[in-house]
Order: C-alpha cells, then structure tokens, then sequence
C-alpha cells in the first residue's frame, strides 16, 4: 500500500546512546516532516524538508539532526539520547505544488529512553 | 504565530448523538485545514482535508466547514456510533510560507457510549 513508512516502531535507548529513525515514502512528495507527540503538548515539528537537498529546523531541534537522503527518504537521528526525547514520533509527507495537497503520516516510533 | 485550539478537549456522548468539533486559527492565511484522527497508540489518520477556496468537504457520516475569514472550522459528526471513539485533530498548513509544516491542535478526545 502506497503510504509513509516508518522504522522501528518501537525502541528503547539508554541515556547516551545514539540512533537513527528511518522513514520513506512512496507516493513522490517533494516535503516530509519529523513531528514528536508528548502528553498534553500536541504534536510540535522537529525538523523537515521542503524539498530534496534541503532541511531545517522546526520547533524543538535541539537534539536532533536529520539527513535528507533522497526524494524518498528522510531520517532522523538522536545523537546522545535524553530522558526527556522519551516521545511517540511521527514522519509525514506532502506534496508542496501551490500547498494544495494534504500531509500523510507514517504509523510512529515509540521511543523510551531511560 | 499561528495559533490552533480545539474545544472542548474531552466530550463523551451517547451513541446515536449529532456532535460538533471545533477549531480555531488566529491567522486566516492558510492554504488549507485538514482534519485527523488518532486512535489510541497509534498514528493519524486524515479525515477531510479543505483548501481554503472551499467551505465545506463531505465524507459518510462527516462534514467539515471552514470559514477562513473568522478562523474557524467544525467538524460534524452525524449519529455517532462507539467506533467513532478516538481523538480528532485539526491542523491548518500555513500559506506563503515554502515548507511549512501542519500546525495542530491540541485535539478533542471523544468518548462514544453504547
């Protein structure tokens, strides 16, 4: 099914470990997105990217870096993994041709870090 | 900034209920409002999606309107029924902004009652 996939759907880190949150897409977006997902806090945008080549920052990047490594593919990585990245993330996906399309999102990574 | 917020956060009806959602954006330069659901633990799920030239979208039980000029959209839900239990969240992508993300809210947790 044509959709945004993400990998792994689960994870638990210990405090400074590091890891990378896979997502792709095959429905030929030029933009995708990196969200996390806290308690009382709605969804907040990490980083993302509005086309392939670029990326920037959201809201809450600090501690975050990504890597744009296709059309298709955008990653999200934790270099030193903290307590408080202990969230559900989500990668979505869009077309940007004159903003008239929606977003699709993947299923989440829920990630514990302790 | 914009600003989306969904009232009420919390609502539990009887099953057969006609119920309304609401959302609310302080800046009207959206290029469209699409509205999600999110069961629990899992990921989001687009609903009805209105660009901004649109005032309403229709799916089975569902109607979206979206008056852009007092920012404001409903979502309707005709006689509910308890698999229509789940959050629903309303986001607005902003317009003349290259690679916005989705702005969300914070939700409206429904509770269908048998």
């Amino acid at each position: 099914n044509a959709g945004v996939t993400q990998t792994p759907k689960f994870q638990v880190l210990k405090t400074g470990q590091s890891m990378t949150l896979q997502c792709a897409q095959d429905m030929n977006h030029n933009s995708m997105y990196w969200y996390r997902q806290d308690p009382g806090m709605g969804l907040r945008l990490i980083y993302y990217s509005a086309s392939e080549g670029t990326t920037d920052k959201g809201e809450v990047p600090n501690g975050y870096n990504v890597s744009r490594l296709n059309k298709r593919e955008f990653s999200l990585r934790l270099e030193s993994a903290a307590p408080s990245q202990t969230s559900v993330y989500f990668c979505a996906s869009t077309t940007q041709r004159q903003g008239i399309g929606g977003y699709t999102f993947g299923s989440g990574t829920r990630l514990t870090v302790v | 900034k914009q600003e989306v917020t969904q009232i009420p956060a919390a609502l539990s009806v009887p099953e057969g209920e006609n119920l309304v959602l609401n959302c609310s954006f302080t800046d009207s330069a959206i290029y469209n409002l699409q509205w999600f659901r999110q069961d629990p633990g899992k990921g989001l799920t687009s609903l009805l999606l209105i660009q901004s030239s649109q005032r309403e979208q229709t799916s089975g039980r569902l109607n979206a309107s979206l008056d852009k000029s007092s920012g404001r959209s409903t979502l309707y839900i005709a006689a509910s029924q308890p698999g229509d239990s789940a959050t629903y969240l309303c986001a607005v992508r902003q317009a003349n902004q290259a690679g916005t993300a989705l702005i969300f809210g914070k939700g409206t947790t429904l509770s269908v009652s048998s």
